[in-house]
């Protein structure tokens, strides 16, 4: 057990709606990252966020934002969903604004039919 | 921005070694990361370079030149559930992002 934690672990919906992902980084744990795993694209780096800042953004489409709680839990919401989007979606955090060893939260699959 | 190759799929025997070969072309660098990924789980830390050199870690070990671009992972007395997908991941200059390679699948058979 990594420590962080994601909800739901499975979600399936209809194209054209919208999805809120729920990640709790490791106690203690100040930034918390977003990544997209799908089967042809591999770990991409969505967005980064440390003590409730934006830090970093990577291939992020602009039907998704996220957000950094003063709790430092973190959401991520997806909208306006496509097939294209089923993936899975994992949350990481790490002690320090850079990854110095990232844990990763078991994820969420997402499938939109 | 970061490219990241590494072999899409390896094949080995129980009790052998392997080399996963990584290389990189990044605009900055602050770090090369390994990390293991069993099918439809969360990916789990193994190493963490960055100096030139080998870090030794039990079974595992990996290896660093900055100056050509290029890491491997080194294991060691193969099992069976070392069967999973071995991600490199390189930290950019500024250190916030991690960027994947596609990951290597591998495959140990008895």
């Amino acid at each position: 057990d990594s420590g962080v934690t994601q909800t739901p672990k499975h979600l399936i919906t209809a194209t054209g709606q919208r999805v809120t992902l729920r990640c709790s980084p490791r106690s203690g744990d100040l930034s918390v990252y977003w990544y997209q795993q799908s089967l042809d694209q591999g770990l991409q780096f969505l967005i980064q966020y440390y003590n409730g800042e934006e830090r970093a953004k990577g291939n992020i489409l602009e039907r998704f934002s996220a957000q950094q709680f003063p709790d430092l839990h973190s959401e991520l919401n997806l909208s306006s969903l496509e097939l294209g989007d089923s993936a899975l979606y994992f949350c990481a955090s790490s002690a320090e604004a850079g990854p110095n060893e990232a844990f990763f939260g078991q994820g969420t699959r997402l499938t939109v039919v | 921005g970061q490219n990241i190759d590494q072999p899409t799929e390896m094949t080995a025997t129980e009790g052998a070694i392997v080399q996963i070969n990584c290389t990189y072309q990044t605009s900055g660098f602050n770090g090369l990361f390994w990390y293991q990924q069993h099918a439809g789980e969360a990916p789990t830390f193994l190493s963490y370079n960055v100096l030139d050199g080998l870090e030794e870690k039990g079974r595992f070990s990996s290896f660093l030149s900055r100056s050509k671009g290029y890491s491997y992972l080194l294991l060691k007395e193969l099992q069976m559930k070392d069967s999973a997908s071995y991600l490199c991941a390189v930290r950019d200059g500024a250190g916030n992002m991690l960027t994947f390679g596609g990951g290597t699948r591998l495959m140990v058979k008895p």
